[in-house]
């Protein structure tokens, strides 16, 4: 078990630029979230996914966020023409809901941090 | 909607004293649960504890300790005997739901040998 992995870890980007940022859950869980997280504050939600279905989204997630699960893996984050206010720190988590695990406990990585100059 | 209220935003100690920080939380569910996480410099949060909204059983877990207060809407967790490896922000977190976790805005934990 290696635990919830982002790539990258740190990201620099000019206003305007798209950016994508990748999350591999832990290889048997069966749900996978997105959270952001600004200094001096808790994790937000932004979205989840059973499977490849995307369940929910915030309302924070805005037009120009898009997530993806494919093939109910690895995850993809993307932000096109980032502004200053997207800096922040992104999370990943996963789970494995259900009864095999009736805590359904969300695991959590390391995150992406993205500055937009 | 759900809120959950860290009212410290840090607290420092010198090695080996007590630690105690607060987590107050409202909800309009009678199912909820409750999260502690652990995020170290590192900035990976790691899990703690889970309590469900029927279990008020407090739990010890080594040098952690966890006080379940329904009455109060509290979620209180203690650190004995503090170590400077403990020094990180601590987040309590509420669910309603199997999914979606809302978070306090963390306490800071400095711990000073």
């Amino acid at each position: 078990d290696t635990g919830v992995s982002q790539n990258p870890r740190h990201k620099i980007t000019k206003r305007g630029q798209n950016v994508t940022f990748r999350c591999d859950p832990i290889s048997e869980h069966n749900r996978l979230y997105w959270y952001r997280q600004t200094l001096g504050q808790g994790p937000e939600f932004l979205t989840y996914f059973q499977n490849e279905a995307q369940l929910e989204k915030s309302r924070l997630l805005s037009d120009r966020f898009s997530a993806e699960r494919p093939k109910g893996s690895f995850s993809t984050l993307e932000i096109q023409r980032t502004e200053q206010g997207d800096s922040a720190m992104y999370l990943c988590a996963s789970s494995l809901a259900g009864a095999a695990d009736p805590k359904n406990i969300q695991y959590f990585g390391a995150g992406t941090r993205l500055s937009v100059l | 909607a759900q809120k959950v209220t860290q009212a410290q935003t840090e607290i420092s100690v010198v090695e080996k004293e007590d630690v105690t920080l607060d987590c107050v939380y409202e909800t309009r569910d009678t199912t909820y649960y409750l999260f502690w996480y652990k995020q170290p410099p590192s900035g990976e949060l790691v899990f703690l504890i889970r309590r469900n909204s029927f279990d008020e059983q407090n739990e010890i877990s080594g040098r952690y300790s966890w006080n379940f207060q329904k009455s109060t809407s509290s979620f209180n967790f203690t650190i004995t005997a503090s170590q400077v490896v403990d020094s990180a922000v601590y987040f309590c977190a509420l669910s309603e739901a199997f999914y979606k976790l809302s978070f306090g805005a963390g306490t800071t934990v400095t711990v000073r040998a």
